[in-house]
């Protein structure tokens, strides 16, 4: 079946610009997660939605980013005014519920601002 | 200290070799345990669940010690193949994100 995409592949923008990243989970997973990952690093956590509950927004860096998911399925992360420091990997993830259930990445974001 | 850590290596090992990776969890209270492997410029895929009697994958073998509060990962006659990073996974108890990763320990297997 079909995975875990995301949108674009790569995004290269100027400092200060706006960027939407698009997440498609895997059909009937209830639980989306964003992560952040830079070069050479670990995964750095970053929102989590579960079903309709209020997210776990307590990774996000700075109030420049937010993110919401309609209708129980896509996600989009917004970064405004873009910095430097943002250029990373942003990798979403979903799994089936809520729980320590298998997480099912896509294959990232590569986010590059100049 | 971090929640979850590892030691990022890299581990540098000839085929055929015998490769372990130890990761310690701050968080007593931690209920499940996960390998995952991510390849070079590839999103994290899960290699095996870490059971408390230990289990066994093929050549991968996971170990829990509760007690000590770490988990192991062992790699026997390892293979080009095996060249990764292994990322660590613990559910934290109470924590609604669920899963935490550790950084990663960086693998290489040389011919």
């Amino acid at each position: 079946g079909a995975g875990v995409s995301q949108s674009p592949s790569n995004k290269v923008t100027e400092k200060g610009k706006d960027v939407e990243l698009r997440c498609d989970p895997i059909s009937g997973h209830t639980a989306l997660y964003w992560y952040r990952q830079s070069l050479g690093q670990g995964l750095e956590f970053l929102i989590y939605f579960q079903g309709n509950s209020a997210p776990d927004k307590s990774g996000l860096p700075s109030d420049r980013f937010s993110a919401e998911r309609t209708g129980g399925s896509v996600s989009t992360l917004t970064i405004q005014r873009t910095q430097q420091e943002d250029s990373a990997v942003y990798l979403c993830a979903s799994s089936r519920g809520q729980g320590p259930y298998e997480q099912y990445f896509g294959p990232g974001t590569r986010l590059t601002v100049t | 200290r971090k929640e979850v850590e590892q030691d990022p290596g890299p581990f540098n090992v000839p085929e055929g070799a015998t490769v372990a990776f130890n990761c310690t969890y701050s968080n007593s209270a931690s209920q499940s345990f996960f390998w995952y492997r991510q390849d070079c410029r590839k999103e994290p895929k899960l290699l095996m669940s870490v059971y408390s009697s230990g289990n066994e994958d093929g050549r991968f073998t996971a170990q829990l010690n509760r007690a000590s509060q770490y988990i192991s990962l062992l790699i026997r006659d390892s293979k080009l193949s095996d060249s990764a990073t292994y990322l660590c996974v613990v559910n934290m108890r109470g924590s609604a994100r669920q899963l935490t990763f550790g950084s990663g320990t960086q693998l290489t297997v040389l011919p």
